[in-house]
């Protein structure tokens, strides 16, 4: 079946450092990769996407200085939330899909920022 | 612009009973229709999914309804069960696009 893992599942960072989180897609090729956050009492929020062969797209209020995402393969990608601050914390999803209907969730990392 | 409503922002149902949620949309190209459910501390995962060719699609207790024409869908949950108790994400897009828009969840309480 197709999996999606997140790693790691929860974070604590400093204000103002920066935090690396990974998303791994096991039992299909993840052609598009997307980064959601979902800040307290909020709903998801599309970061930016990320297609095989295309520049990676953000959404408004979101920057790649920011949040540099790297989708090297099939299989993986990763994004960083550089220079922290507490309006960054919440749950940060990974969605990967291999170009059908479905896209798939993996568990989120909980970034929470002291 | 808001794409995706859902309705009601919360909702409290006995034991038994069939729990009600509603999604409206706006954009005429979503053509794939998932419902998530997430516990507190996880990400959602994938309920049911309806495609926008089909007006029902069931799968246990769980029953999705769907009107193109009016653009609004509905998840009920037969004999809602206490282990039910979680958020409901409406979650359209078009099918083989990537963008997923969420709503903004209905958390539902399963009362025993």
């Amino acid at each position: 079946g197709a999996l999606v893992y997140q790693y790691p599942r929860r974070t604590i960072c400093k204000s103002g450092t920066s935090m690396r989180m990974e998303c791994q897609a096991v039992g299909f090729q993840a052609t598009s990769v997307a980064w959601y956050r979902q800040s307290p009492q909020k709903t998801f929020e599309l970061i930016a996407l990320s297609t095989v062969n295309s520049a990676i797209k953000y959404e408004q209020n979101f920057t790649q200085e920011k949040f540099p995402i790297s989708h090297p393969n099939l299989s993986f990608s990763s994004m960083t939330v550089l220079n922290a601050y507490l309006e960054d914390r919440g749950l940060y999803l990974c969605g990967a899909s291999g170009g059908y209907a479905e896209q798939f969730f993996g568990p989120g990392t909980r970034l929470t920022v002291l | 612009q808001q794409q995706v409503r859902q309705s009601p922002q919360s909702l409290t149902v006995w034991e038994g009973e069939t729990a009600i949620l509603n999604c409206s949309y706006e954009n005429s190209a979503f053509d794939y229709f998932p419902w998530y459910q997430q516990f507190p501390g996880e990400g959602p995962a994938l309920l049911i999914s309806i495609l926008s060719v089909s007006d029902k699609k069931e799968d246990g207790r769980f029953t999705i309804f769907f009107n193109k024409r009016e653009k609004k869908l509905s998840l009920h949950i037969a004999d809602s069960q206490p282990g039910d108790s979680a958020t409901y994400f409406c979650a359209p897009h078009r099918a083989g696009g990537y963008k997923v828009v969420f709503g903004s969840g209905t958390r539902l309480l399963v009362s025993p």
